[in-house]
């Protein structure tokens, strides 16, 4: 176990509909990053907060969206869902910005 | 962007075998982290080694940052050692505001 909570687990959604995915960090990380995991894209970077601020973007949508709150949990926001969004989206944590980085179980998303 | 090669793409061994696993990268690092991906899509923490060698069990990896490559060695594999591995970078260029890149792994499949 990581200690980085990552819920739901799964998630089945339709076309066109939007979804949260909600993160929390270890105790004492302040940094939150977000990751997509796809078959044809691998494993992408798509964007990290810093004790509540954004601070890089990676090959995220516009369609996407995230924060991170005062208690330093994050949520990701994805809408006009397609189909290709359906993907394993991971969370991780870590104390500073290039520390050791860990990843929650994930959340698996089919967008039917 | 950072470019991370891993190889070879897939392995198949008998348990018992030894392996090593490789990975180049393109540009200098600040992080360098292994990580294995098991059946349940689990990213489990092997090494954080932007230099240096490192040991855990059966398992040790080695970083040679001045020539941009890391190996990771998996002793007397077990079946439960099958999964991607994973190896992610954090550029040195990214300014500490970044994500981790990843190659796109070494598919190890682990006979009884």
């Amino acid at each position: 176990d990581s200690g980085v909570t990552q819920t739901p687990k799964h998630l089945i959604t339709a076309t066109g509909q939007r979804v949260t995915l909600r993160c929390s960090p270890r105790s004492g990380d302040l940094s939150v990053y977000w990751y997509q995991q796809s078959l044809d894209q691998g494993l992408q970077f798509l964007i990290q907060y810093y004790n509540g601020e954004e601070r890089a973007k990676g090959n995220i949508l516009e369609r996407f969206s995230a924060q991170q709150f005062p208690d330093l949990h994050s949520e990701l926001n994805l809408s006009s869902l397609e189909l290709g969004d359906s993907a394993l989206y991971f969370c991780a944590s870590s104390v500073g910005q290039q520390e050791t980085q860990y990843f929650g179980p994930g959340t698996r998303l089919l967008v039917l | 962007g950072i470019q991370v090669e891993q190889s070879p793409p897939d392995l198949i061994l008998q348990e018992g075998a030894n392996s090593t696993l490789r990975c180049n990268f393109s540009d200098s690092v600040n992080n360098l982290q292994w990580f294995h991906q098991n059946p349940w899509g689990q990213l489990i923490n092997l090494f954080y080694i932007p230099s240096g060698t490192k040991q855990n069990g059966r398992l040790s990896a080695t970083t040679v940052a001045t020539e941009r490559y890391s190996l990771l060695y998996i002793s007397s594999s077990q079946t439960t050692d099958s999964g991607v591995y994973f190896c992610a970078v954090f550029p040195h260029s990214g300014g500490g505001a970044d994500g981790l890149t990843f190659g796109k792994g070494t598919h190890l499949i682990i006979q009884p």
